[in-house]
């Protein structure tokens, strides 16, 4: 099973600031199958990137991934007060899918 | 419009039943995968089962194999889960996930996700 750790558990930063936001998997994940979603509190979670750095329908580009390997990276670019939730990667090669434990931008 | 919407939640005793559904509508239901993802209140995302579009293969994570039985009713656009043999570990909300492919194997990533609903076990 590949594990996913995401760093940093938390991130404070402010709005118009750079966010950079970490995912190390156990093993080497092709960067094909390597995923991220944001939750806000209450809501289901919402694909943001696919295969590494492609973004889903309706994502503005302020977002981006990157990586491969082992080491892989959301950026977003400029942040907006819509921003702030939790972000989890998530690789889906095959199964057992896994997600990383989650990183929480907030507001600072 | 995919839209994605779980009934079935509530509150059960230890080694209790449950069976979650999860309506389908918006897109060609037999032509995708489909998941059910769950989280612990205050917790991250874990994954549970997938299938099949379908209904050739199903998958499960370790925790819930051999309790938790994954199922498409494809003429009703529904996908089930019937949870049996409910620990205090299983309290969570389910999500049900729509997969962006026919294979519930693998490569294909969760494209769409309904609102979930909560599953209490606890006497």
């Amino acid at each position: 099973e590949i594990v996913l750790t995401q760093s940093p558990g938390t991130l404070s930063l402010s709005p118009g600031e750079r966010a950079t936001l970490s995912c190390r998997a156990s093993q080497s994940v092709s960067s094909s199958y390597l995923a991220w979603y944001q939750q806000k509190p209450g809501q289901a979670p919402r694909l943001l990137i696919y295969s590494t750095s492609s973004r889903a329908s309706g994502i503005p580009d302020r977002f981006s991934g990157s990586g491969s390997g082992t080491d892989f990276t959301l950026t977003i670019s400029r942040l907006e007060p819509e921003d702030f939730a939790v972000y989890y990667c998530q690789h889906y090669y095959s199964s057992p899918y896994t997600f990383g434990q989650g990183t929480k931008l907030e507001i600072k | 419009e995919v839209q994605l919407l779980e009934s079935g939640g509530g509150l059960v005793q230890p080694g209790g039943s449950l069976r979650l559904s999860c309506a389908a509508s918006g897109f060609t239901f037999t032509t995708y995968a489909m998941t059910w993802v769950r989280q612990a209140p205050g917790k991250g995302l874990q994954w549970v089962s997938a299938i099949d579009g379908r209904a050739g293969s199903t998958y499960y994570a370790d925790s819930v194999k051999g309790r938790f039985t994954m199922s498409r009713d494809n003429s009703k656009n529904t996908l089930y889960l019937q949870m049996n043999s409910l620990r205090a570990e299983d309290t969570a909300v389910y999500y049900c996930a729509k997969l962006s492919g026919y294979y519930a194997s693998g490569t294909y990533h969760f494209d769409y996700w309904g609102q979930g609903t909560l599953v209490t076990v606890s006497s």
